[in-house]
């Protein structure tokens, strides 16, 4: 069965520090793999997705970036955090397979404040 | 007009009652619909998928779709405590890798 992995659980950082999350799926191959933020109280706003290694597609415009450095790793980064940055980071995975048809299985997120 | 649209505001249902939450779409081309739990704090959780018009039953979830009229709905029968959440819709739009989602709907759940 597959599984995902997110770390760290929480973090709590200073404004203008840099962030590194990362997302790890086991029990697949080739997923299409998705970042999310979600502001308290708010809902969920996809941030990147990749269909491949090396294929970023970026949603909102920001001081974010994400990488995918191998198959079934997702990197969210950031060089200099702000304010606004808090929120809960979920990463997502899904299939594109006629059988699961895009559905998105989310890890247990990243809980982020900046302080 | 939004991708997902979940108007209803807090829903507060007696135990053993059903709660019943609808969800509108803008992209007529959609396929694939979907219903997510979220409980406070943790992340959502899929419980529902359904891709053709009609009712699809699991347990005491039911999802209906309607595509003529763009919307999707979700049932809970004999809604329990633990039923208490937020429920979040999604659609996968025509031609996209993605899924958009509505802002949810609270369901407190009455012991």
């Amino acid at each position: 069965s597959q599984t995902i992995h997110q770390w760290p659980a929480t973090l709590v950082q200073p404004v203008g520090s840099p962030l590194s999350l990362e997302c790890t799926v086991e029990g697949t191959s080739n997923p299409n793999l998705y970042w999310y933020r979600q502001a308290a109280g708010r809902g969920l706003q996809l941030l990147f997705y990749s269909v491949g290694i090396g294929q970023i597609s970026s949603e909102v415009p920001q001081n974010l970036s994400a990488s995918r450095p191998q198959d079934r790793q997702f990197i969210l980064s950031s060089k200099k955090l702000l304010l606004s940055d808090s929120g809960f980071y979920l990463c997502a995975w899904s299939l594109v397979l006629p059988s699961y048809s895009y559905e998105q299985y989310f890890g247990p997120g990243t809980r982020l404040t900046v302080t | 007009q939004k991708e997902v649209e979940q108007n209803s505001g807090p829903l507060s249902v007696p135990e053993g009652a059903i709660a019943s939450l609808n969800c509108t779409y803008s992209d007529r081309g959609s396929q694939s619909f979907f219903w997510y739990r979220q409980y406070s704090g943790k992340s959502p959780e899929l419980i529902m998928s359904i891709y053709s018009n009609g009712d699809k039953e699991d347990g005491r979830f039911t999802a209906q779709l309607n595509k003529a009229s763009q919307y999707v709905s979700l049932l809970i029968r004999d809604s329990q405590p633990s039923d208490s959440a937020t429920y979040l819709c999604a659609v996968k739009p025509r031609g996209n890798n993605r899924l958009a989602f509505g802002k949810g709907n609270q369901v407190v759940v009455i012991p």
